[in-house]
C-alpha cells in the first residue's frame, strides 16, 4: 500500500543545516507532484515547497524558505528530500511530505518529522 | 495572517450540522480547486474533500464541500464527538510564481 515515511529531523543550532528524507513505497514517486508542508508548534499548516512530476522537475518554494531550502528527488531510491540551510528559530516545526493526487489535493501524508532550531 | 480566511473555531451539538467557511480571492479560490483536510492532535492531516466538492473513497457523505466565487465551505452533518478536530482548506494561488495556500484552520468542538 501507499506509504510515506519521513526521517532526518532533530535539534539543530540557528544557522545550521539539516536534510529531511521522505521514503515512498507503493507508488512511483516521480509520477506525482510532491509537496513539503510544515506545522509550527500549536500553529496551522504551511506549504513550503513542491516538485513537479516527470523529468522536468519544476520546483517552487514559499517566500519563507526560498534561497535556503532545496527540494529534490532520487528516482532510484524513490525518495524525496528537503535540504534545509541557514536554519532559523522560526523554522521549528513538524515537517510533512505529501503526495499531490488531484489538482493539489494531498491524498497521502507522511507521519511528520520534528525539526527544532535552538541554541 | 493567512490569505485564506477561516473562522478560528466553530461548535455545535452532536447530531447537528456545522459549516466551515474559507474565504479567498480571484487569484486563489476564485480560479482554482479547493481541498479540505481534517487533523487530529499529533497526527498528519487527512484529505476530506478534493476538487471543491468530491469525497475520496472512505470519506462518509456526512462531509460535503462547495465553492461559490471566492469562497468555499465544508459542511458536516450528523456531528459526532469523533469529528472534533482541526479543519483546513487549501488551494493554489496563481499570483506571481504561484504557491499553495492553507487557511488558518478551524477548531471544531462538538459540545
Amino acid at each position: 500500500q501507499v506509504q510515506l515515511v519521513e526521517s532526518g529531523g532533530g535539534l539543530v543550532e540557528p544557522g545550521g543545516s539539516l536534510r529531511l528524507s521522505c521514503a515512498a513505497s507503493g507508488f512511483t514517486l516521480s509520477d506525482y507532484y510532491m509537496k513539503w508542508i510544515r506545522q509550527a508548534p500549536g500553529k496551522g499548516l504551511e506549504w513550503i515547497s513542491y516538485i513537479s512530476n516527470g523529468g522536468s522537475s519544476r520546483v517552487v518554494y514559499s517566500d519563507s524558505v526560498k534561497g535556503r531550502f532545496t527540494i529534490s528527488r532520487d528516482y532510484a531510491k524513490n525518495s524525496l528530500y528537503l535540504q534545509m540551510n541557514s536554519l532559523r528559530a522560526e523554522d521549528t516545526a513538524v515537517y510533512y511530505c505529501a503526495r499531490d493526487w488531484r489538482h493539489g489535493a494531498s491524498d497521502y501524508w507522511g507521519q511528520g518529522t520534528l525539526v527544532t532550531v535552538s541554541s | 495572517q493567512s490569505v485564506l480566511t477561516q473562522p478560528p473555531s466553530v461548535s455545535a451539538a452532536p447530531g447537528q450540522k456545522v459549516i466551515i467557511s474559507c474565504s479567498g480571492s480571484t487569484s486563489n479560490i476564485g480560479n482554482n480547486y479547493v481541498s479540505w483536510y481534517q487533523q487530529f492532535p499529533g497526527t498528519a492531516p487527512k484529505l476530506l474533500i478534493y476538487e471543491n466538492d468530491k469525497r475520496p473513497s472512505g470519506i462518509p457523505d456526512r462531509f460535503s464541500g462547495s465553492k461559490s466565487g471566492t469562497s468555499a465551505t465544508l459542511g458536516i452533518t450528523g456531528l459526532q464527538t469523533g469529528d472534533e478536530a482541526d479543519y483546513y482548506c487549501e488551494t493554489w494561488d496563481s499570483s506571481l510564481s504561484g504557491k499553495w495556500l492553507f487557511g488558518g484552520g478551524t477548531k471544531l468542538t462538538v459540545l
